[in-house]
């Protein structure tokens, strides 16, 4: 267990459907990331947030968005959904601090989304 | 842009053989280098890291890595594998410096270990 975790597990919709994903970092963490996982894309990097604010972007898509809260819990919303967004969404946590080279990130266990 | 490939996908060896997955980058400056693991239906966790120094890493579980910054490699090692070392491996980047910024992972091997 990595102490980072992720609702739901499963999430299954329809084409055209927005989800909503939650993610909850390990205690004392300030910095969340999202990856996706497909079978044709791998994984990858869709954005950082650190402290409540976006710190960096990679391939994320316009109708995906991100957010953290005061809490430091994050959510990333997924609108318009195709049926290629059908993937496993991972999300990180670290104590990443500005000006560190890096933090070990910790993952959570996922949320796979299925879009029929 | 960072890359990073894995040159094998799938892997199957029997156990007490040795293994080496090879991971190969691409980036123009420097880099920290990570071997991750996915067991079976659970979490991504950090196998070994390189960042500076000694080009040889040791990680959990027997694993060690060799980074060669001529080849830009970072494959993975271990001289005798188990059953229990089933599991998918990722290779990742994270450019040094950039302290805002996500890992590149390469596609991943699926390695499965015979008894």
């Amino acid at each position: 267990d990595s102490g980072v975790t992720q609702t739901p597990k499963h999430l299954i919709t329809a084409t055209g459907q927005r989800v909503t994903l939650r993610c909850s970092p390990r205690s004392g963490d300030l910095s969340v990331y999202w990856y996706q996982q497909s079978l044709d894309q791998g994984l990858q990097f869709l954005i950082q947030y650190y402290n409540g604010e976006e710190r960096a972007k990679g391939n994320i898509l316009e109708r995906f968005s991100a957010q953290q809260f005061p809490d430091l819990h994050s959510e990333l919303n997924l609108s318009s959904l195709e049926l290629g967004d059908s993937a496993l969404y991972f999300c990180a946590s670290s104590v990443y601090t500005s000006g560190r080279s890096y933090n070990e990130q910790f993952f959570g266990p996922g949320t796979r989304l299925t879009v029929l | 842009a960072q890359s990073v490939s894995q040159h094998n996908h799938h892997v199957i060896l029997s156990e007490a053989a040795s293994l080496e997955l090879g991971c190969n980058y691409s980036y123009g400056g420097t880099v920290n280098l990570f071997w991750y693991v996915q067991y079976p239906g659970q979490h991504l966790q950090l196998l070994l890291k390189y960042f500076s120094g000694d080009p040889l890493v040791k990680g959990i579980k027997g694993f060690e890595a060799e980074f060669i910054k001529s080849k830009f490699s970072f494959n993975l090692r271990k001289p005798s594998v188990q059953w229990s070392d089933t599991a998918e491996y990722f290779c990742a980047l994270h450019r040094s410096g950039g302290g805002a910024d996500g890992l590149t992972f390469g596609k991943g091997t699926h390695l499965i270990i015979q008894p």
